[in-house]
């Protein structure tokens, strides 16, 4: 089974703090992302990694970076958090076009 | 506009009912389409893939039409266990892995 594991099922954070989101997948794929999730609004791309090193913004990069330093691990990066971002964090996997989601970060920025 | 479009429900329906729901796409070039189902506080899992020809899993039916650009789900002898968000995903294809996702439509099938 794939296995997609996010570091952190819940947070809170400052206003002002630079948060890391850390996700981990165990099946060799190419492809990561992150999403978020907020009501009515669905699942919206922030970044996505086709390999190491290489990034792509999505549909929401502004106030985010990534890092992608080895093919397993991607890392969401909340450079100032700020109480907007408060949200429902995915991070996914895939080979092709099926993708495997962790369990989600809930984070919460006060 | 959004890209994907989904009424959100929720869809309230007595076990055993049939139930339907549609789901529009703006991107004509979309190539790949999927119904995602979310458990409430769970992440989001594969349910099934859009074919065009349609294509059925047990009691799940999903249909594709590029003319319109809609797909649909239908769900026939509903259980209290389909009770979930069904997210209508679409991949672009070349140039974009990522998927895209509709908001939800969410379903409570009661006793």
């Amino acid at each position: 089974d794939v296995k997609v594991t996010q570091s952190s099922r819940y947070l809170v954070k400052r206003t002002g703090e630079k948060v890391f989101l850390e996700c981990v997948q165990d099946m060799d794929h190419e492809n990561m992302f992150w999403y978020r999730q907020d009501p009515g609004l669905g699942l919206r791309l922030i970044y996505f990694s086709y390999d190491v090193k290489m990034k792509e913004k999505g549909d929401i990069p502004e106030g985010y970076s990534v890092s992608r330093e080895k093919k397993e691990r991607f890392s969401l990066i909340l450079e100032s958090a700020s109480t907007n971002q408060t949200s429902m964090y995915l991070c996914a996997s895939s080979l092709t076009t099926e993708a495997f989601f962790g369990q989600g970060t809930r984070l919460t920025v006060v | 506009r959004k890209e994907v479009e989904q009424d959100p429900g929720p869809f309230n329906v007595p076990e055993g009912a049939t139930v339907a729901f549609n789901c529009t796409y703006s991107n004509s070039a979309s190539q790949s389409f999927f119904w995602y189902r979310q458990d409430c506080r769970k992440e989001p899992k594969l349910l099934m893939s859009v074919y065009s020809s349609g294509n059925e899993d047990g009691r799940f039916t999903a249909q594709l039409n590029r003319a319109s650009q809609y797909i649909s789900l239908l769900i026939r002898d509903s259980k209290l266990s389909d009770s979930a968000t069904y997210l209508c995903v679409v991949n672009w294809g070349t140039g974009r892995r990522a998927l895209t996702f509709g908001s939800g439509t969410r379903l409570q099938v009661q006793p």
